[in-house]
C-alpha cells in the first residue's frame, strides 16, 4: 500500500502562520492534493500540486517536491473558522487517491 | 440535487443484516468513489468506478459491493453487515480518473 503522513495536531493563534507537512511514499505518482475537513462534515477540495513547487490561492499554499517526497499546505493569517482537520492525498500510479490519517489544526484567539 | 446526496444520513445496523448506501451524483461526473472514515486512519477507498458499467476495487473492498448501472448512481452494498463496518461512509466524484474529487455529505453506519 501507499504510506502518506502527516502531524496528528497543530495549534496556533488567529492572524498566525501554520504549516502542515506531507511526506509520502506511493507506487507511482500522478499529483498531491490537499483537502480540508470540519468536524462532522465532508472534505473539501483545497489545491493541487503535480509539479515541483509553489500554488498559491489566497491564504492558502501548496508547495511540492517530487524529489523528496514531501509536500506542505501553509496557511496564512488564521482565522477560527481555519479550525479543522487538512489532509494530504496522493494520486498513485493507478490514478486512485490514497489519504494521510490528517492534521487537526486548532485556531486559538 | 446540487452536487452528490447520500442516503441515510445515518443508520443503526443488526449485524447479519444487508443494507445498502445510496449515492447519487448531478454533475455527469464520469468517476465515482466510496471512501470509509475511521478515526485515525483517514479516508480509504473501498471501490470506485472510472465511468458506468465498471467498477474496481479500492484499498479495503472486503465485505462491500458496488454497481454502476448508469452515470449518475452508485450504490455501496453491505451483504452481511460486521461491528468493524461500523465507520462514516463517503461517496466522492470527479469529471474523470485525473481529475480533484468532490465528497457527499457522509453516512454514519453502526453495525452492533
Amino acid at each position: 500500500g501507499q504510506n502518506i503522513d502527516q502531524p496528528t495536531e497543530m495549534t496556533a493563534t488567529e492572524g498566525a502562520i501554520v504549516q502542515i507537512n506531507c511526506t509520502y511514499q506511493t507506487s507511482g505518482f500522478n499529483g498531491l492534493f490537499w483537502y480540508q475537513q470540519h468536524a462532522g462534515e465532508a472534505p473539501t477540495f483545497l489545491s493541487y500540486n503535480v509539479l515541483d513547487g509553489l500554488e498559491e490561492k489566497g491564504r492558502f499554499s501548496s508547495f511540492l517536491s517530487r524529489s523528496k517526497g514531501y509536500s506542505y499546505l501553509l496557511l496564512k493569517e488564521l482565522q477560527m473558522k481555519d479550525s479543522a482537520s487538512y489532509l494530504c492525498a496522493v494520486r498513485d500510479g493507478d490514478y486512485k487517491l490514497s489519504f494521510g490519517a490528517g492534521t487537526t489544526v486548532t485556531v486559538r484567539a | 440535487i446540487a452536487g452528490i446526496t447520500q442516503a441515510p444520513t445515518s443508520q443503526i445496523l443488526a449485524a447479519g443484516r444487508r443494507m445498502t448506501l445510496r449515492c447519487t451524483q448531478d454533475m455527469r461526473h464520469n468517476a465515482m468513489y466510496w471512501y470509509r472514515q475511521d478515526l485515525g486512519l483517514g479516508l480509504r477507498l473501498i471501490h470506485y468506478s472510472n465511468t458506468a458499467g465498471t467498477t474496481g476495487k479500492g484499498e479495503v473492498p472486503d465485505g462491500y459491493s458496488v454497481s454502476r448501472a448508469n452515470t449518475d448512481d452508485f450504490p455501496l452494498t453491505l451483504a452481511s453487515a460486521v461491528p468493524s463496518q461500523t465507520s462514516v461512509y463517503f461517496c466522492a466524484s470527479s469529471e474523470r480518473a485525473l481529475g480533484g474529487q468532490f465528497f457527499g455529505p457522509g453516512t454514519r453506519l453502526t453495525v452492533l
